[in-house]
Formats: C-alpha cells, sequence, structure tokens
C-alpha cells in the first residue's frame, strides 16, 4: 500500500529556532495534507495543498508541496514554545480513498 | 473543540474482554473515520464509514468491527482484546463529497485503552 515517509522522527530546537520537517512518497500524490497534535491531545488539520510547487504559509508556518508532488516540506521560523506537539503528514493517492498519515515529527522547543 | 465528541474518555478492561467505543461526528458531516494510534506509533486507519454504509478499510482486525447508525453516529467494537490492543482510538469526521479526497478530517479527544 501507499506509505509516506516523514522526517525527522524527533527534533529538539531552541525557542527561536527554525525547525522543518519533510514527507517523502514514491508515488505521485493527489494531495498532502498537514495535522498538529499537541502532547495529550488530538491532531488538529492545519493545512491541505492540492497543486504542483504549491507554497501556504500561515504566520510563522510554510508549507510546500514538491513539483512532482511526491514530496512536502513544513517549515516554522523562529519556534515557540506553543510550536510543541507533533506533527503528521498524510496523504491520498491516486483513488485511494483512505487518508495515509505520516509517522510525525514530535518536536520539543526548549524555552 | 473538533465537533466530534467521543466515549468513553478512558477504558480499562481485560485480555479477553470486549469493548465499544462510540463517537458522534460533527453535525452535517456523513463520514466517520476509525484510528488506532499506539505508543510511538502514527496514526493507523483502521476503517470509513459514509452515510451508513463501509467506505473503506484499512488495517483492521478480524477481531474488530464497526458500524455507523441511521444518526450518523458509529462504534467501533473491540473483541478478544489482547495486550496490544492498548492504544488511542481516535475517531474523525469529514463531509466526505463523492471525491473525497479533498476532504479535512476533524478529529475527536479519543478513548484510551488500557488492556491488562
Amino acid at each position: 500500500g501507499q506509505q509516506v515517509m516523514q522526517i525527522p522522527q524527533y527534533q529538539h530546537v531552541q525557542e527561536g529556532e527554525d525547525f522543518t520537517t519533510y514527507c517523502n512518497s514514491s508515488t505521485t500524490l493527489s494531495n498532502i495534507q498537514w495535522y498538529k497534535q499537541r502532547p495529550g491531545g488530538h491532531p488538529v488539520f492545519l493545512i491541505q495543498l492540492v497543486k504542483s510547487g504549491e507554497v501556504k504559509k500561515q504566520k510563522r508556518l510554510t508549507f510546500q508541496f514538491g513539483e512532482a508532488k511526491k514530496n512536502s516540506s513544513l517549515h516554522i521560523t523562529a519556534t515557540q514554545t506553543t510550536d510543541v506537539g507533533t506533527y503528521f503528514c498524510a496523504a491520498h493517492s491516486g483513488s485511494a480513498r483512505q487518508l495515509t498519515f505520516g509517522s510525525g515529527t514530535q518536536l520539543t522547543v526548549l524555552p | 473543540d473538533s465537533g466530534v465528541t467521543q466515549t468513553p474518555k478512558h477504558l480499562i478492561t481485560a485480555t479477553g474482554q470486549r469493548v465499544t467505543l462510540r463517537c458522534s461526528p460533527r453535525s452535517g458531516d456523513l463520514s466517520v473515520y476509525w484510528y488506532q494510534q499506539s505508543l510511538d506509533q502514527g496514526l493507523q486507519f483502521l476503517i470509513q464509514y459514509y452515510n451508513g454504509e463501509e467506505r473503506a478499510k484499512g488495517n483492521i482486525l478480524e477481531r474488530f468491527s464497526a458500524q455507523q447508525f441511521p444518526d450518523l453516529h458509529s462504534e467501533l467494537n473491540l473483541s478478544s482484546l489482547e495486550l496490544g490492543d492498548s492504544a488511542l482510538y481516535f475517531c474523525a469526521s469529514s463531509v466526505a463529497a463523492a471525491s473525497a479526497q479533498t476532504d479535512t478530517q476533524y478529529f475527536g479527544p479519543g478513548t484510551r485503552l488500557t488492556v491488562l
């Protein structure tokens, strides 16, 4: 079945540093979604990318979808302690009805 | 608050037992998804229902079953429980238009199942 690989698994940063997580697929993706799960919480939808090469921004968060629609990244500029959590990418490919989640990147921000 | 409710919040039971987890989707959402999240694991898709019918199946064990009722709430039944079934079980809902692939999924707070 479809797999979405996400790296790194863990990332510790000092508050104010930047952070990036990457998702890669061997197959072309129809779209990619990003979710954030705070410690003890549930996944919360952040954004969806659909077009090849698409870039979207939400304040300090920048989301990119690769030209070949096989990879995506989430970049956080100047992290804050409120950014702590696990970031998941999730994607459909082809006609697949189910959303496949990456393994997540657990971000720790040290004050 | 996503608008998706799940009960119970916590469940502790013994091996071999059977439990039922319940989910009420957001108002207007026709699709319900069930996921399992184990410690240090990502979100494993189990099953999806759309307007009462099974729509997609993931890595759901034969000991697990689900259904969606006419009022659109859903139940996940887990039987012959094993220690390894201990996990967080999330329900999510979406509007799920015909294409479904661009749907946003809204997750409930989850049910933490502990099998002793």
